[in-house]
Formats: C-alpha cells, structure tokens, sequence
C-alpha cells in the first residue's frame, strides 16, 4: 500500500514553461486535493475533485489547470508558470469530504526562475 | 470566510501534557474542525476531528467549546516525535462544494 504518491519531487521551471504534477493514490479514495504551501504559511487549497470526472476550484485556483480521468489520478498542470507559484505543492486524498481524513502526499518542490 | 488564528509556537517539556489552542469565532455550522501536524520536509499526518463533542483518539483529544468558537488539542504526553507543527483546520462539504481552511500553524517544541 503505497498510500499517496507525487511525481516529481523536485522541479526546476523557467518562466513561461509548462508542467504537470501527477498525483496517484491506492486506496479507492473518491476525494483528491491539490494545496501549495508557501514558506511559513499553511497549505491553501487550488484545485478538488469530489469523483472521478469531477473538479473544483478551491482558493487560489489562477494559473493552474486540473484533471481527473481515472479515480486514483489527479494531475495539476501549469500552462505557463510565473515566480509566483514557487511553492511546495501537496496532493491529499480522502474517503469523504467534510468528515473525511485526508491522507498526504510527501510533496512537490517547485521553483520557477 | 471563516478562518483559524493559533499561537505561532509554543514549548511543551517531555512528557508532560500539551494544550494547543485554536481559534474559529467565525466557524459555521457545517464546519468540522480538524487538526493535522507536519513534520519538516513532510505532507501533513491527520490528528483528529470533530463537530460538536469532544473527541479522543491514540494520538490526542480534542476539546471543543460549547459555541465551537475555539477549540484546544490535547496532547496527554508530549515527546520528542511530537514536535511538528500543528494545523487547525476547518472542512466543510456540502451538496460537492468542498472548502478547507488551514490557519498559520502552531510549531510545537519539546524540550527533553
């Protein structure tokens, strides 16, 4: 039981490139979640998925891009980074929403130069 | 929108208990209240949830306040692996809108 795993761990962007983040979990988990953490700060939400086929946008959802084709992938993209988005980014996914645990990732370190 | 404030930091020494407290005076009805630590260059680890009653689990209590405008988060003996940073957060989900609030965190020291 792998849990909840993220591709790649470190990435090094220059503005204007695009990437993806690709966020898998095993454990049959309906909710998955994409956060950044800033330095100092806690996580803020960007994007959600309630099932497989579904997204949301959380609180800072501008600049980035979501999918959900099967139920244990859920991809972040960014079309065109900026320095802005130089972050730590967390995949998280959970059984249920409101009640619901949310089980991690070990993270993405995104810098954008 | 409805948001946490904790205390930057606190120290605790080993094995004694640790009180962490948590503001929400904001906190709406569907709001349940979660608490998360994170350890250095790690995804945050669940601690414990709840509504509205007072919850105990392995790791912690959690104590709510009749009006749920504060909560505290109970360590009963702290120890050196305790030392994180602990997240009080507020998760609400309703009809699939989901919304998540993580406040700044409170890093926690334990002093041996």
């Amino acid at each position: 039981n792998a849990g909840v795993t993220q591709t790649p761990k470190f990435r090094v962007l220059k503005t204007g490139q695009s990437m993806t983040l690709l966020c898998a979990q095993d454990m049959n988990h309906e909710y998955m979640y994409w956060y950044r953490q800033d330095p100092g700060m806690g996580l803020r939400l960007i994007h959600y998925s309630v099932g497989e086929g579904t997204t949301a946008k959380g609180e800072v959802p501008d600049g980035y891009n979501v999918s959900r084709l099967k139920k244990q992938n859920f991809l972040l993209g960014l079309e065109s980074a900026a320095p802005s988005q130089t972050s730590v980014y967390f995949c998280a996914s959970s059984r249920s929403g409101g009640t619901g645990e949310q089980y991690f990732g070990p993270g993405t370190r995104l810098t954008v130069t | 929108d409805a948001k946490t404030t904790q205390p930057n930091s606190m120290e605790s020494n080993e094995e004694e208990p640790v009180h962490l407290p948590c503001n929400h005076s904001t906190i709406s009805g569907t709001d349940y209240i979660h608490w998360y630590r994170q350890l250095p260059s790690q995804g945050p680890e669940y601690v414990i949830h709840g509504l509205t009653s007072n919850v105990n689990n392995r790791m912690a209590s959690l104590a709510i306040a009749e009006d749920r405008k504060s909560s505290t988060l109970i360590l009963h003996r702290a120890t050196l692996r305790d030392a994180a940073v602990y997240y009080c957060i507020l998760q609400m989900n309703s009809g699939g809108y989901q919304k998540v609030t993580f406040g700044t965190g409170t890093k926690l020291q334990v002093i041996p």
